[in-house]
Formats: structure tokens, C-alpha cells, sequence
């Protein structure tokens, strides 16, 4: 079955103790991001992967890191968690050509306290 | 700026009703708008993508329609059903460079008995 998988799905940790979350997909795409979730708020994104070992800063990349070692993984990294990153975060992957559809994985909801 | 608007916030309707959900945008330059579906604690699932040519398209139940005149687009839903409980987000996508998206923050959708 073509997916996007993300784990640890539920995370609660403490403000900065390092903590990666991984994303990986089947479907041999080359571009994959991270958005995050907030109330009232539409998904933002973090980061983006236009292929391995090529990485870019989305619109909210501070206090986060990524790595594209591998086509079918992209982890998000957080070095130092603060209370402001308490979040729903999404992976996505996306074919290329148009209309360049995005399929999310089912997300991590993350505490830092 | 770009930006997507949606209205209303949130909506209760009965079971086996209509509903039309509105979505206001901002983006240029376009390249097709999406409507998602995200139910709680899901990733987002594409429910229909239109281009600037297409008026309107259909998923089911669900029909989006575009002006790309007045850049709106909306979502009604037929005969509403207990799992069209969700939330119901409008995106658009930047046209060029790498795959840009403008998210709205959603509709929250509850469908009752």
C-alpha cells in the first residue's frame, strides 16, 4: 500500500532534550516536507526536500533540522525542543509533474513542556 | 501577500443536508487550488484539485467549484453523512519554483443526527 509513515505518532517531552521524528514513503517520490499544525492557523511548512541531500527552510524553519540521506526517509530534527513547538506535525510526499499532489502522513502530535 | 480565507470557521448541520463551504484567496501567480478533507488526528486527504481552466469538478458528493475571476472556490457537500464530519481545508498552490502551497485554516464541519 503506497503511504507516508511518521513516528513516533504522540511524543511528550521536556524543553531541550533532543528528539527526532521520522517520516518515510514507498512511493520512491523525490520531494518531501514538514508541515506543522496549529489552531486557527493552516499548515505551515517547515521544511522541504526536492531530492537526497538537497534541503531547503519552508516559512517556519527556526528551531527545527532535517536530513535527506536516503530517498524514501526525511527526519525532522529537533535539537532543542522548546514549549512553542508543541504542535501537530505532518510529513508529505509528493509525485513529480502537475498537479504536483501532496500525500500526508498521519501525523505526530507533539508536548514539550 | 497570499493568502487563503475560509468561511465559515465551523458548521453544525443536520444529517442528510446540504452545505457549501466558501474559500477566498489571494495567491498569485496560481496554479491550482485543492480542497483536503482531515479528520480528526489524520493527515489531510486530497478531495479534488482544479486548474484555472476548471469551473468545477466533482469527487461523489463532494463538488468544488473555481472563479478564477473573482478567486473563489467552493465546497458543497450533498446529502451529508455522519463520517463528513471533518475538517475541510482550501489550498492553493504558488505557480513556479518548487511546490509552494497557501493553506487555509479550514472549516470544521459536524454533522448530527
Amino acid at each position: 500500500e503506497a503511504q507516508v509513515t511518521q513516528n513516533p505518532r504522540y511524543l511528550i517531552t521536556v524543553t531541550g532534550k533532543k528528539l527526532t521524528v521520522t517520516c518515510s514513503q514507498n512511493m520512491n517520490h523525490e520531494y518531501m516536507s514538514w508541515y506543522r499544525q496549529d489552531p486557527g492557523l493552516g499548515l505551515r511548512q517547515i521544511y522541504y526536500s526536492m531530492n537526497v541531500e538537497v534541503t531547503d527552510k519552508g516559512d517556519v524553519p527556526e528551531g527545527y533540522k532535517v536530513s535527506r540521506k536516503e530517498k524514501r526517509n526525511f527526519p525532522l530534527i529537533l535539537e532543542s525542543p522548546s514549549p512553542n513547538q508543541t504542535s501537530l506535525y505532518f510529513c508529505a510526499s509528493t509525485p513529480p509533474g502537475l498537479p504536483y499532489e501532496q500525500y500526508f502522513g498521519p501525523g505526530t502530535r507533539l508536548t514539550v513542556t | 501577500k497570499n493568502q487563503v480565507e475560509q468561511s465559515p470557521q465551523s458548521l453544525i448541520i443536520l444529517e442528510g443536508k446540504n452545505c457549501t463551504l466558501q474559500c477566498n484567496y489571494t495567491v498569485s501567480p496560481f496554479s491550482n487550488l485543492r480542497w483536503y478533507k482531515q479528520d480528526t488526528g489524520r493527515g489531510p486527504v486530497s478531495l479534488t484539485i482544479m486548474t484555472f481552466s476548471e469551473n468545477t469538478k466533482s469527487n461523489g458528493r463532494y463538488t468544488a467549484t473555481l472563479d478564477a475571476d473573482t478567486k473563489q472556490s467552493s465546497l458543497h457537500i450533498t446529502a451529508s453523512q455522519l463520517s463528513d464530519s471533518a475538517s475541510y481545508i482550501c489550498v492553493v498552490r504558488v505557480s513556479g519554483g518548487y511546490n509552494k502551497l497557501i493553506f487555509g485554516a479550514g472549516t470544521r464541519l459536524a454533522v448530527h443526527p
